[in-house]
């Protein structure tokens, strides 16, 4: 039982290259989430879903985009990257409904030149 | 939307002592509020969380506690140890059986031997 996750662990990129982060969970979770993480500035969300085929926008979701294509992943991706976009990059999922803990992979630290 | 603030940013205590960091949250709507403890490049793992309906949540060492009317709750350690260095963060659901969460920006605790 791996939990959540994430590849790749590290990547330099060019600015205005594409990306796509993968996350996979093997909890049988609904709920899926990704996250971002700047020094001193906590976890801020990007997108959520909810289910296979949703998504949601979270608090800063400009220059991102998801998919969930089934239950076990969903993924994220940089269409252009910007040196603001540098990061390090938290996949998370829960069970279904408000109230529940949510398990976190260990992280992709993206560096955008 | 949610706001969260999370005080102090850093803290360091000697082994042994206790520790308190305070969150305060700006919806009255939300009912969920766990912390999390994050070491140096890990993961942010849950150690506790609290529903509105429960005033107080004890785990071992650990304990929470919440005051809805004021809109504030509190992450206590006691007999403080090394291995509790790392950095906590607090966060506070949207409410209304939302799943997002809002994160505070985070508090360093140095356990000092």
């Amino acid at each position: 039982n791996a939990g959540v996750t994430q590849t790749p662990k590290f990547q330099v990129l060019k600015t205005g290259q594409s990306m796509t982060l993968q996350c996979a969970q093997d909890m049988n979770h609904n709920s899926m989430y990704w996250y971002r993480q700047d020094p001193g500035m906590g976890l801020r969300l990007i997108y959520y879903s909810a289910s296979e085929g949703t998504t949601d926008k979270g608090e800063v979701p400009n220059g991102y985009n998801v998919s969930r294509l089934n239950k076990r992943e969903f993924s994220l991706r940089l269409e252009s990257a910007a040196p603001s976009q540098t990061s390090v990059y938290f996949c998370a999922s829960s069970t279904q409904g408000g109230n529940q803990p949510q398990h976190f992979g260990d992280g992709t630290r993206l560096s955008i030149l | 939307g949610e706001n969260v603030e999370q005080h102090p940013s850093t803290l360091s205590v000697q082994e042994g002592d206790s520790a308190v960091i305070k969150c305060t949250y700006s919806d009255s709507a939300s009912n969920y509020f766990p912390w999390y403890k994050q070491e140096l490049g890990k993961r942010p793992q849950l150690i506790i969380d609290i529903r509105s309906n429960v005033g107080e949540k004890k785990d071992q060492r650990i304990a929470v506690t919440l005051n809805k009317t004021a809109k504030h709750f509190s992450l206590h350690i006691t007999e403080t140890q090394p291995e509790d260095s790392a950095v906590y963060f607090c966060a506070a659901d949207l409410g209304g059986g939302s799943e997002k969460l809002v994160f505070g920006k985070g508090t360093k605790l140095t356990v000092n031997p």
